[in-house]
């Protein structure tokens, strides 16, 4: 089935730092919602964009919605250890009649202490 | 309930056997998506329903798979004749609005399907 590309897939940090990951399509999409997953748990829900060049945050998280509505963005800021884990994007594609969401491949991300 | 529950939390069936998947919505939610999570994989897209009907089913991969939703609540995923590429996380999501434009989608923990 069809995935979003998500950069980096994967990235180890030392806590403290920032992290920046990107989602790409080829499509237009009227919605961006950021997920993280935990091993052998289900994706939770970070942030969600509604529109072009929206930036929405959620503590230390900051998602934007890409102008073009074909890109998202997602920053951490000060990273801590229970950051670790996998990062998905998803995308709602503009296509008429179809509210399905598409996901990326996601960015795993480790953070050393 | 307060989150989406999907059980059982784990099966392991034989291959050419007949499972299925159960999936408990958000109360309210019209919306529910099914996903198909292989490892290392972000979530797969199988279907959706708006209330009891199957709005889009084009990402189930054959006619094994079927899902059910009869009274635009608690939803069915059905799989026929078993088979080792079967084996996946399979996840269920809720939406409020209808699932329309601008809203946003909550899993359950998923099922975990071995096939052996």
């Amino acid at each position: 089935g069809q995935q979003l590309n998500q950069s980096p897939q994967s990235m180890f940090i030392q806590e403290g730092e920032d992290v920046s990951m990107n989602c790409t399509s080829s499509s237009i999409f009227n919605t961006w919602l950021w997920y993280k997953q935990d091993p052998g748990e289900g994706p939770v829900l970070l942030i969600a964009l509604y529109k072009a060049g929206e930036l929405t945050s959620n503590g230390r998280l900051t998602a934007q919605f890409g102008t073009t509505r074909k890109d998202s963005f997602l920053n951490i800021s000060a990273s801590i250890p229970s950051d670790v884990g996998i990062y998905f994007c998803a995308g709602q594609p503009s296509t008429s009649g179809t509210y399905k969401y598409i996901f990326g491949t996601g960015t795993r991300l480790k953070v050393l202490a | 309930g307060a989150g989406v529950s999907q059980t059982p939390s784990n099966k392991v069936t034989e291959k050419g056997k007949y499972v299925e998947l159960r999936c408990d919505p958000i109360s309210g939610h019209t919306a529910l998506y099914w996903y198909r999570q292989s490892l290392g994989q972000g979530p797969e897209f199988l279907i959706y329903f708006q209330g009891t009907g199957a709005a889009d089913d084009s990402g189930l991969p054959n006619d094994r798979f079927f899902a059910v939703r009869p009274e635009g609540s608690v939803s069915t995923l059905k799989i026929q004749r078993t088979e080792r590429g079967d084996s996946a996380v399979y996840l269920c999501a809720s939406s409020s609005l209808g699932g329309g434009v601008d809203t946003e989608a909550f899993f359950g923990q998923g099922t975990r399907l071995t096939v052996v």
